[in-house]
C-alpha cells in the first residue's frame, strides 16, 4: 500500500523559512514523479511544484518560483520542499502527491502538513 | 495558461438523486489530461477519474466522467451518503491546474 507522510510544518514568521519532508513507502519511489500541492484554509487546491523521477526536471507555480525549492533523495525515499521568504498567503496544508508520469494525474496523496505564516 | 471553472459552486441534492458536475476549460484540453478528485472535510483529496472517463482503482461505477475539448462532466448516478463532498477537476497538461471545486451537499 502506498504511504506518503509529510512532516516539517508549523508556525513561522513572515520572511522565515521551513523545510517540508515527505517519507514515501509501499512503492518504488525512484520510478515516480512527485508533486507538492497546497490548500489554504477553506480554499481550493493549488499545485505548487513538480519533480521528475530522476530529479532532473522541475517545475514551479508562479507563486513558488524563486522562493521554494523542490528536491528528492531516492536513496531515502524522500521528497522535500524548502520554503524561503514565507508570506502570510503561503499559509496552507501542504500535500505530498504522487504522479504516474511526467504529464499525469495524481494518484496518491499524503495527509498533509499545516504551514502557518504569521507574526 | 489554462483556467478551469466549475459549476455549480454548490449542488444541493438528496441521497439517491443524480449529480451532474461541470468543468469548463478556457481553452481546449486533451481528454487524456482531465481528472476529477473528491475531498471530504479533514481528508486529503482522492483520485476518482483520470483521462476524462477512466475510474481510479476502487472507485464505484456510479461515478462516471465524460466530455471533450473545453467541456467535461462528472456524473454520480445515485448519490450515496458518503458522496457528499467537494469535487475538483484538474487538467494535468499544464502544471496540474485545478478548478475551484463544486460542493455537493445534502438538501
Amino acid at each position: 500500500e502506498v504511504h506518503l507522510v509529510e512532516s516539517g510544518g508549523g508556525l513561522v514568521q513572515p520572511g522565515g523559512s521551513l523545510r517540508l519532508s515527505c517519507a514515501a513507502s509501499g512503492f518504488s519511489f525512484s520510478t515516480y514523479s512527485m508533486n507538492w500541492v497546497r490548500q489554504a484554509p477553506g480554499k481550493g487546491l493549488e499545485w505548487v511544484s513538480y519533480i521528475s523521477d530522476s530529479g532532473i526536471t522541475i517545475y514551479y507555480a508562479d507563486s513558488a518560483k524563486g522562493r521554494f525549492t523542490i528536491s528528492r533523495d531516492n536513496a531515502k525515499n524522500s521528497l522535500y520542499l524548502q520554503m524561503n521568504s514565507l508570506r502570510a498567503e503561503d499559509t496552507a496544508v501542504y500535500y505530498c502527491v504522487r504522479a504516474v508520469g511526467a504529464i499525469s494525474h495524481f494518484d496518491s496523496w499524503g495527509q498533509g502538513t499545516l504551514v502557518s505564516v504569521s507574526s | 495558461e489554462i483556467v478551469l471553472t466549475q459549476s455549480p459552486g454548490t449542488l444541493s441534492l438528496s441521497p439517491g438523486e443524480r449529480a451532474t458536475l461541470s468543468c469548463r476549460a478556457s481553452q481546449s484540453v486533451s481528454s487524456s489530461y482531465l481528472a476529477w478528485y473528491q475531498q471530504k472535510p479533514g481528508q486529503a483529496p482522492r483520485l476518482l477519474i483520470y483521462g476524462t472517463s477512466s475510474r481510479a482503482t476502487g472507485i464505484p461505477d456510479r461515478f462516471s466522467g465524460s466530455g471533450s475539448g473545453t467541456d467535461f462532466t462528472l456524473t454520480i448516478s445515485r448519490l450515496e451518503p458518503e458522496d457528499f463532498a467537494v469535487y475538483y477537476c484538474q487538467q494535468y497538461g499544464s502544471r496540474g491546474a485545478f478548478g475551484p471545486g463544486t460542493k455537493v451537499d445534502i438538501e
